[in-house]
């Protein structure tokens, strides 16, 4: 079956522009996690829905990033007034259920090149 | 100190030797453990769950240790297709989201 989707797969755009980013999860899946990769690290967490709300948005680094989940599945993490330090691996994974013993699976990830 | 720490790489071992990896974990209200392969430029998979009994898959044994806070990731008779990075991650009882390492890169050598 298709697994999680993310586009685009490359984004470069100017520092002070404004960028969305999408994610179509597995179909089904009523958790949708959204986290960001810097080089030479981990995946670090950003947001994470349950169904159509924001269930934890502790990891949003400031209000500059916001998402969205309006039907319960595509979400959109939008990132206002670029920096160039918002270059990274955007990753979206999702899970059947949330929960702490559910696989979180993970889509290819969005490359964003803030110039 | 950073929640989740995992031993600093490269690891450069040649194809066929048992290699081992350590992490350790700042919370003590973690509950779930995973191990996670990420190959270059893609994304991470799940390698495998960690459980209390500790377990095993193949050539591949993970244990778990609470009271001093440490998983570990065994990988035996190693491939020259184990080669890629090894992210350890956690999360709390209350949380959905995971918790990563930085991540310990394998490179198998023929």
């Amino acid at each position: 079956g298709a697994g999680v989707s993310q586009t685009p797969s490359n984004k470069v755009t100017e520092k002070g522009k404004y960028v969305e980013l999408r994610c179509d999860p597995i179909s089904g899946h009523t958790a949708l996690y959204w986290y960001r990769q810097s080089l030479g690290q981990g995946p670090e967490f950003l947001i994470y829905f349950q169904g159509t709300g924001a269930a934890d948005d502790s990891g949003l680094p400031n209000d500059r990033f916001f998402a969205v989940r309006p039907e319960g599945s595509v979400s959109t993490l939008k990132i206002q007034r670029t920096e160039r330090g918002d270059s990274a691996v955007y990753l979206c994974a999702s899970s059947l259920i949330p929960g702490i013993q559910e696989t979180q699976y993970f889509g290819p990830g969005t490359r964003l090149l803030v110039l | 100190r950073k929640e989740v720490e995992q031993d600093p790489g490269p690891f450069n071992v040649p194809e066929g030797a048992t290699v081992a990896f350590n992490c350790t974990y700042s919370n003590s209200a973690s509950q779930s453990f995973f191990w996670y392969r990420q190959d270059c430029r893609k994304e991470p998979k799940l390698l495998m769950s960690v459980y209390s009994s500790g377990n095993e898959d193949g050539r591949f044994t993970a244990q778990l240790n609470r009271a001093s806070q440490y998983i570990s990731l065994l990988i035996r008779d190693s491939k020259l297709s184990d080669s890629a990075t090894y992210l350890c991650a956690v999360n709390m009882y209350d949380q959905g989201n995971l918790i990563f390492g930085k991540g310990t890169k394998l490179s198998v050598k023929p």
